[in-house]
């Protein structure tokens, strides 16, 4: 069971520039959620989806950012025109299920983006 | 909306316990979790605590929930070295996301 994988570990992109974030969740999960982790802060929650459908996008900035989640594939998280600011490490977690149960998140190891 | 809130730090001794608390503003918080990171590394579910319970134990870990105050504790007993990391505390109601506190940074002397 490969767990939650993530790609790339690293990018470097240049102001102005896209990226694309890849994460695959575990065998068996249906539920992913991103989170983006600042230097020195905690996890803030973007964005929740299950295949093809965006269930809560309430933490994505309004511009440059999506998500998707095909029917066939990873899920993607795309920053358009990166800014400086957007240096940080993205999180994938994934879970069999959002509904009832205790089920916690299985984590990626992360996408640690830089911006120069 | 949801809030977490953790201290930032905490050392101790090796051998000695280590105690990390938790405060979340939620009512309708149904699970809650704490996460241990380590460094360049995801997160890893620790332990998970359901709200109408008030302890759990697990190993070195137990857990206490005060639900009327709204505040949750991890006592990890006999800290070793391993054990410094950042410890996350998180809440989710039924469905949809979990809210994350900003961590606490557990070093732990030799």
């Amino acid at each position: 069971n490969a767990g939650v994988m993530q790609n790339p570990r690293h990018l470097v992109r240049r102001r102005g520039q896209e990226a694309r974030l890849r994460c695959s969740p575990m065998k068996g999960h249906s539920h992913v959620y991103w989170y983006r982790q600042l230097p020195e802060e905690g996890l803030k929650f973007m964005v929740y989806l299950q295949k093809e459908n965006i269930i809560d996008e309430s933490g994505m900035p309004k511009e440059r950012f999506s998500a998707e989640f095909p029917k066939e594939g990873p899920s993607i998280l795309r920053i358009q025109q990166v800014v400086r600011g957007d240096s940080a490490a993205y999180f994938c977690a994934s879970s069999p299920s959002a509904g009832q149960g205790n089920y916690g998140y299985t984590f990626g190891s992360g996408t640690r983006l830089t911006v120069v | 909306g949801e809030d977490v809130e953790q201290s930032l730090f905490l050392s101790v001794r090796e051998g000695d316990s280590s105690v990390i608390n938790c405060t979340y503003t939620d009512s309708s918080s149904t699970y809650l979790y704490w996460y241990k990171q380590e460094p360049g590394a995801g997160l890893q579910l620790l332990t998970y605590i359901f709200s109408n319970m008030d302890m759990k134990q697990d190993q070195r870990l137990t857990v206490l929930l005060n639900k009327k105050d709204k505040h949750l504790s991890l006592r990890i007993a006999d800290t070793q070295t391993g054990d410094s990391a950042i410890y996350f505390c998180a809440e989710k109601a039924n469905a949809g996301k979990s809210t994350f506190g900003d961590g606490t940074t557990l070093t732990v002397k030799p």
